[in-house]
């Protein structure tokens, strides 16, 4: 694929429900990066990998998110017992290099709308 | 704290009118700047972008951005707009050696009325 994607597209979760979104960067892609964006807001940073290292987590909100790249590739964002607040567009990006300076650009997939009732 | 401020929320213009989106940023090291449009139903794709050399950076679909360092600003502009820019537009910035990840602003609306 030419592109960032993410599954599902859309996922309703109760509340307390464990929910995972998956992230498939661009081939070759070193850096991926996830944001969430709730509604009418910005993107927000939520964690950073090189290849299989988890560089920067510190924008989590909480324990209960958690997120992996085991194989430096595809990536995982788990969230645990969801709450009301999580409720958001989750975007997944990837970029070609380490970004100790931030020069390359990111590509964004289409993003996961998770809704928790 | 690092943030991102984009002056309107929601700007409406007719089609061939002028366009200038606000952005400044509060952080006063060096920065990578970012103009990122979300067309409805798409994907976030990058409109411009500023590293360094000549602060005026030209884009994609006629679009440029001027990067003035003593107000700390970012400002997108574009001479006539057409129905087909309608689209949020998000300003970023990227903090020098902090990870490459972008700091975003709230976001801005444009709807160009035919």
């Amino acid at each position: 694929g030419a592109g960032v994607s993410q599954s599902p597209r859309y996922k309703v979760a109760k509340r307390g429900q464990d929910v995972a979104l998956r992230c498939d960067p661009i081939s070759g892609h070193v850096s991926l990066f996830w944001y969430q964006q709730a509604l009418g807001q910005g993107p927000e940073f939520l964690t950073y990998f090189q290849n299989e290292a988890q560089l920067d987590k510190s924008g989590l909100p909480s324990d209960r998110f958690f997120a992996e790249r085991p194989e430096g590739s595809v990536s995982t964002l788990k969230i645990q017992r969801t709450q009301q607040e999580d409720s958001a567009v989750y975007l997944c990006a990837s970029s070609s290099l380490g970004l100790a300076g931030g020069t390359v650009e990111q590509y964004f997939g289409p993003g996961t709308r998770l809704t928790v009732t | 704290a690092q943030s991102v401020s984009q002056h309107n929320h929601h700007v409406i213009l007719s089609e061939a009118a002028s366009l200038e989106l606000g952005c400044n940023y509060s952080y006063g090291g060096t920065v990578n700047l970012f103009w990122y449009v979300q067309y409805p139903g798409q994907h976030l794709q990058l409109l411009l972008k500023y590293f360094s050399g000549d602060p005026l950076v030209k884009g994609i679909k006629g679009f440029e951005a001027e990067f003035i360092k003593s107000k700390f600003s970012f400002n997108l502009r574009k001479p006539s707009v057409q129905w087909s820019d309608t689209a949020e537009y998000f300003c970023a910035v990227i903090v020098y050696n902090q990870g490459g990840k972008l700091i975003f602003g709230q976001g801005t609306e444009l709807s160009v009325k035919p």
